[in-house]
């Protein structure tokens, strides 16, 4: 089975733009969660995705959006980009059907550089 | 709130050597308990979980015991080896949906 990818890798943007990072899950699971990890802050959780609705999320502003389609791919978008955001951020998926914390498989990740 | 307190790095041991990685967590609820370990330059790998209190994960050699008692969920190893060295991350979940609430990671080095 094909493991979560990350596309793209790698990405370089300059303040105020806007990035889209696109996250296909293994096939089968239907929860897609997002976290952003940095030196200073670690590894924050952004949101989950389960059925094309957001399930939870965390405590990031607005400028941090995302979304799952039918096929349960999702794409995360941070706009007005700031120099804080520069940040690895990573896809994780399960199958998001159990009542308790499931085990979570995580991408490679993209690492964002915002200049 | 959730939050999870580890042991700071970076622990730097010789090949065999016993390691232990401390871990405690504050809760709002019954947590699941998870270590991932995250490789250089990867994205991070379940190591071992747990569910409920007493319940001890294993995998490769890891171990880790939910003692709900001391809010702790310690990982170990007997003997480690070169290929072990890379950051450990203790994790909590609480409820359905998948939002992990991760310590800061314990970057582990082990020379020959």
């Amino acid at each position: 089975k094909a493991g979560v990818t990350q596309t793209p890798r790698y990405l370089i943007k300059t303040r105020g733009q806007q990035v889209t990072l696109s996250c296909s899950p293994i096939s089968g699971h239907r929860s897609v969660s997002w976290y952003q990890q940095t030196p200073g802050q670690g590894l924050q959780f952004l949101f989950e995705y389960f059925s094309e609705t957001q399930r939870n999320k965390g405590n990031f502003p607005g400028r941090f959006s995302g979304r799952q389609f039918s096929n349960s791919r999702s794409e995360m978008n941070v706009s007005t980009l700031e120099l804080g955001d520069s940040a690895l951020y990573l896809c994780a998926s399960s199958l998001g059907v159990s009542g308790s914390p499931e085990t979570q498989y995580f991408g490679p990740g993209t690492r964002l550089l915002v200049l | 709130g959730n939050s999870v307190t580890q042991m700071e790095g970076p622990v730097t041991l010789s090949e065999e050597a016993f390691l232990t990685i401390n871990c405690t967590y504050t809760a709002t609820g019954y947590p699941s308990l998870f270590w991932y370990v995250q490789y250089p330059g990867e994205g991070l790998q379940l190591l071992l979980k747990a569910t409920k209190a007493d319940d001890k994960g294993s995998n490769k050699g890891f171990e880790a015991t939910y003692r709900k008692e001391t809010t702790s969920f310690h990982l170990e190893k007997g003997s480690v080896q070169v290929s072990d060295s890379a950051v450990y991350f203790c994790a909590l979940g609480i409820n359905a949906g998948n939002m992990l609430t991760f310590g800061g990671g314990t970057r582990l080095m082990v020379k020959p």
